[in-house]
Protein backbone atom coordinates (compact mmCIF):
# COMPACT_ATOMS: atom_id res chain seq x y z
CA UNK A 1 0.00 0.00 0.00
CA UNK A 2 0.96 3.69 -0.23
CA UNK A 3 3.70 4.86 2.34
CA UNK A 4 4.50 8.34 3.84
CA UNK A 5 8.05 8.38 5.20
CA UNK A 6 9.64 11.11 7.64
CA UNK A 7 12.56 11.99 7.60
CA UNK A 8 14.27 12.09 10.65
CA UNK A 9 12.38 10.13 12.93
CA UNK A 10 14.11 12.22 16.17
CA UNK A 11 15.94 15.19 15.96
CA UNK A 12 17.84 17.24 18.78
CA UNK A 13 18.77 20.98 18.32
CA UNK A 14 20.24 23.54 19.67
CA UNK A 15 17.78 26.37 20.90
CA UNK A 16 18.08 29.18 18.54
CA UNK A 17 18.73 26.77 15.61
CA UNK A 18 16.78 25.85 12.75
CA UNK A 19 15.55 22.06 11.64
CA UNK A 20 13.58 20.95 8.88
CA UNK A 21 11.41 17.66 8.83
CA UNK A 22 10.60 16.00 5.67
CA UNK A 23 7.68 14.11 4.91
CA UNK A 24 7.23 12.24 1.12
CA UNK A 25 5.02 10.04 -0.57
CA UNK A 26 6.80 6.77 -1.78
CA UNK A 27 4.55 5.46 -4.36
CA UNK A 28 1.82 8.24 -4.87
CA UNK A 29 1.51 12.11 -5.56
CA UNK A 30 0.14 13.70 -2.96
CA UNK A 31 -2.08 16.54 -4.07
CA UNK A 32 -2.55 17.61 -0.07
CA UNK A 33 -0.07 17.14 2.66
CA UNK A 34 -0.76 18.37 6.35
CA UNK A 35 1.26 18.80 9.59
CA UNK A 36 0.32 18.32 12.80
CA UNK A 37 1.73 18.46 16.38
CA UNK A 38 1.13 16.48 19.37
CA UNK A 39 1.88 17.24 22.48
CA UNK A 40 2.54 14.55 25.35
CA UNK A 41 -0.81 13.05 26.30
CA UNK A 42 -2.37 15.62 23.76
CA UNK A 43 -4.49 15.38 20.99
CA UNK A 44 -3.64 15.88 17.10
CA UNK A 45 -3.24 19.21 16.49
CA UNK A 46 -3.17 20.67 12.84
CA UNK A 47 -0.77 23.11 12.35
CA UNK A 48 -1.09 23.82 8.39
CA UNK A 49 -2.36 22.09 5.02
CA UNK A 50 -0.26 22.76 2.22
CA UNK A 51 -0.89 22.06 -1.61
CA UNK A 52 1.88 21.36 -4.13
CA UNK A 53 2.59 24.34 -5.59
CA UNK A 54 0.56 26.82 -3.81
CA UNK A 55 1.74 28.67 0.07
CA UNK A 56 0.35 26.54 2.61
CA UNK A 57 -2.67 27.56 5.00
CA UNK A 58 -1.57 28.35 8.79
CA UNK A 59 -4.24 26.81 11.48
CA UNK A 60 -4.96 30.13 13.85
CA UNK A 61 -2.46 30.54 16.27
CA UNK A 62 0.84 28.80 13.99
CA UNK A 63 2.90 30.97 13.55
CA UNK A 64 4.00 30.81 9.42
CA UNK A 65 7.20 32.45 9.50
CA UNK A 66 8.41 29.98 12.82
CA UNK A 67 6.95 27.22 10.94
CA UNK A 68 7.61 27.00 7.35
CA UNK A 69 6.07 24.60 5.33
CA UNK A 70 7.41 23.88 1.32
CA UNK A 71 5.58 21.62 -0.80
CA UNK A 72 6.98 22.46 -4.31
CA UNK A 73 6.51 18.77 -5.47
CA UNK A 74 4.01 15.83 -5.34
CA UNK A 75 5.93 13.55 -3.75
CA UNK A 76 7.29 15.66 -1.12
CA UNK A 77 6.43 18.76 1.60
CA UNK A 78 9.23 19.80 4.72
CA UNK A 79 8.19 21.85 7.38
CA UNK A 80 11.03 23.52 8.96
CA UNK A 81 11.27 25.01 12.38
CA UNK A 82 13.09 28.33 12.82
CA UNK A 83 14.54 29.74 15.41
CA UNK A 84 13.63 26.87 17.54
CA UNK A 85 13.06 27.38 21.54
CA UNK A 86 12.43 24.25 23.91
CA UNK A 87 8.79 25.11 24.08
CA UNK A 88 8.76 24.00 20.46
CA UNK A 89 9.66 20.23 21.55
CA UNK A 90 6.92 17.95 20.12
CA UNK A 91 6.44 15.18 17.88
CA UNK A 92 5.46 16.23 14.43
CA UNK A 93 3.20 13.89 12.39
CA UNK A 94 2.75 14.70 8.22
CA UNK A 95 -0.33 13.36 6.68
CA UNK A 96 -1.12 13.12 2.73
CA UNK A 97 -4.09 12.49 0.64
CA UNK A 98 -4.31 11.66 -3.18
CA UNK A 99 -7.53 13.02 -5.09
CA UNK A 100 -10.82 14.98 -4.06
CA UNK A 101 -12.27 13.86 -0.59
CA UNK A 102 -9.88 11.51 0.54
CA UNK A 103 -11.60 8.88 3.05
CA UNK A 104 -9.65 6.23 5.92
CA UNK A 105 -8.01 4.08 3.00
CA UNK A 106 -6.65 7.42 1.18
CA UNK A 107 -5.26 8.98 4.19
CA UNK A 108 -2.04 8.39 4.93
CA UNK A 109 0.21 9.52 7.74
CA UNK A 110 3.72 8.90 8.29
CA UNK A 111 5.71 7.50 11.36
CA UNK A 112 5.92 11.11 12.99
CA UNK A 113 9.13 12.84 13.99
CA UNK A 114 10.30 13.77 17.43
CA UNK A 115 11.73 16.97 17.81
CA UNK A 116 13.93 18.20 21.30
CA UNK A 117 15.09 21.46 21.51
CA UNK A 118 17.40 21.51 23.96
CA UNK B 1 -13.00 25.11 20.78
CA UNK B 2 -12.91 21.38 20.66
CA UNK B 3 -15.07 19.76 18.40
CA UNK B 4 -14.70 16.85 18.93
CA UNK B 5 -14.25 15.50 22.00
CA UNK B 6 -13.74 11.86 23.70
CA UNK B 7 -14.65 12.11 27.33
CA UNK B 8 -12.99 9.26 28.72
CA UNK B 9 -9.11 9.80 28.85
CA UNK B 10 -8.48 6.06 29.61
CA UNK B 11 -10.30 3.00 29.75
CA UNK B 12 -9.27 -0.46 30.97
CA UNK B 13 -11.64 -3.62 30.03
CA UNK B 14 -10.46 -7.44 30.46
CA UNK B 15 -9.00 -9.75 27.69
CA UNK B 16 -11.79 -10.83 25.67
CA UNK B 17 -14.24 -8.64 26.68
CA UNK B 18 -15.88 -6.11 24.97
CA UNK B 19 -13.93 -2.45 24.60
CA UNK B 20 -16.55 0.61 23.70
CA UNK B 21 -14.71 3.96 22.50
CA UNK B 22 -17.17 6.57 23.59
CA UNK B 23 -17.16 10.42 21.21
CA UNK B 24 -18.77 13.62 20.40
CA UNK B 25 -18.68 16.37 18.16
CA UNK B 26 -20.42 19.54 17.60
CA UNK B 27 -20.26 20.09 14.48
CA UNK B 28 -23.44 19.11 12.31
CA UNK B 29 -21.32 19.38 8.94
CA UNK B 30 -19.49 16.53 9.56
CA UNK B 31 -19.94 14.15 6.87
CA UNK B 32 -17.33 11.00 7.49
CA UNK B 33 -15.79 9.90 10.85
CA UNK B 34 -12.55 8.15 11.33
CA UNK B 35 -11.33 5.80 14.23
CA UNK B 36 -7.23 5.55 14.71
CA UNK B 37 -5.02 3.19 16.94
CA UNK B 38 -1.80 5.37 17.81
CA UNK B 39 1.53 4.12 19.97
CA UNK B 40 4.05 6.52 21.54
CA UNK B 41 6.12 7.96 18.91
CA UNK B 42 4.42 6.75 15.86
CA UNK B 43 2.21 8.06 13.38
CA UNK B 44 -1.92 6.95 14.01
CA UNK B 45 -3.40 3.82 12.13
CA UNK B 46 -6.34 3.80 10.55
CA UNK B 47 -9.09 1.38 11.91
CA UNK B 48 -12.07 1.55 10.72
CA UNK B 49 -14.32 4.76 9.24
CA UNK B 50 -18.08 5.29 8.59
CA UNK B 51 -19.73 7.87 6.14
CA UNK B 52 -22.98 10.52 7.76
CA UNK B 53 -25.18 8.39 5.64
CA UNK B 54 -24.90 5.12 7.42
CA UNK B 55 -25.16 4.11 11.38
CA UNK B 56 -23.17 1.56 11.21
CA UNK B 57 -19.55 -0.18 10.18
CA UNK B 58 -18.30 -3.29 10.94
CA UNK B 59 -14.99 -4.85 10.09
CA UNK B 60 -14.07 -8.10 11.53
CA UNK B 61 -13.63 -7.04 15.56
CA UNK B 62 -13.80 -3.28 15.20
CA UNK B 63 -17.48 -1.78 14.71
CA UNK B 64 -18.30 1.54 14.50
CA UNK B 65 -21.57 3.31 15.38
CA UNK B 66 -22.94 6.63 14.05
CA UNK B 67 -26.02 8.67 16.25
CA UNK B 68 -25.95 11.47 14.07
CA UNK B 69 -29.01 13.14 16.47
CA UNK B 70 -26.95 12.45 19.41
CA UNK B 71 -23.64 13.91 17.28
CA UNK B 72 -22.28 10.62 18.92
CA UNK B 73 -20.06 7.95 17.93
CA UNK B 74 -18.57 5.12 19.14
CA UNK B 75 -15.85 1.95 19.01
CA UNK B 76 -16.78 -1.35 19.98
CA UNK B 77 -13.69 -3.71 19.89
CA UNK B 78 -14.77 -7.56 20.50
CA UNK B 79 -13.64 -9.68 21.85
CA UNK B 80 -10.33 -7.18 23.14
CA UNK B 81 -6.90 -8.60 22.55
CA UNK B 82 -3.89 -7.88 24.64
CA UNK B 83 -2.43 -5.98 21.32
CA UNK B 84 -5.44 -3.13 21.39
CA UNK B 85 -4.07 -1.52 24.43
CA UNK B 86 -3.26 1.70 22.93
CA UNK B 87 -4.55 5.45 22.71
CA UNK B 88 -7.63 5.64 20.07
CA UNK B 89 -8.71 8.87 18.74
CA UNK B 90 -11.73 10.09 16.64
CA UNK B 91 -11.52 12.21 14.16
CA UNK B 92 -13.65 13.83 11.64
CA UNK B 93 -14.35 15.69 8.82
CA UNK B 94 -16.46 17.49 5.70
CA UNK B 95 -15.81 17.10 2.22
CA UNK B 96 -12.46 17.71 1.24
CA UNK B 97 -11.92 19.61 4.50
CA UNK B 98 -9.31 19.12 7.35
CA UNK B 99 -9.33 15.96 9.67
CA UNK B 100 -10.27 16.89 13.36
CA UNK B 101 -9.45 14.85 15.70
CA UNK B 102 -10.55 13.63 19.38
CA UNK B 103 -8.61 14.69 22.32
CA UNK B 104 -7.72 10.72 22.50
CA UNK B 105 -8.91 7.35 25.23
CA UNK B 106 -5.78 4.77 26.75
CA UNK B 107 -7.64 1.93 26.50
CA UNK B 108 -5.50 -0.94 28.44
CA UNK B 109 -6.89 -4.40 27.66
CA UNK B 110 -6.17 -6.18 31.44
CA UNK B 111 -4.69 -10.37 30.39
Amino acid sequence: GAVVSQHPSWVICKSGTSVKIECRSLDFQATTMFWYRQFPKQSLMLMATSNEGSKATYEQGVEKDKFLINHASLTLSTLTVTSAHPEDSSFYICSATQGANPTGNTIYFGEGSWLTVV
Amino acid sequence: DQQVKQNSPSLSVQEGRISILNCDYTNSMFDYFLWYKKYPAEGPTFLISISSIKDKNEDGRFTVFLNKSAKHLSLHIVPSQPGDSAVYFCAAKFGNEKLTFGTGTRLTIIP
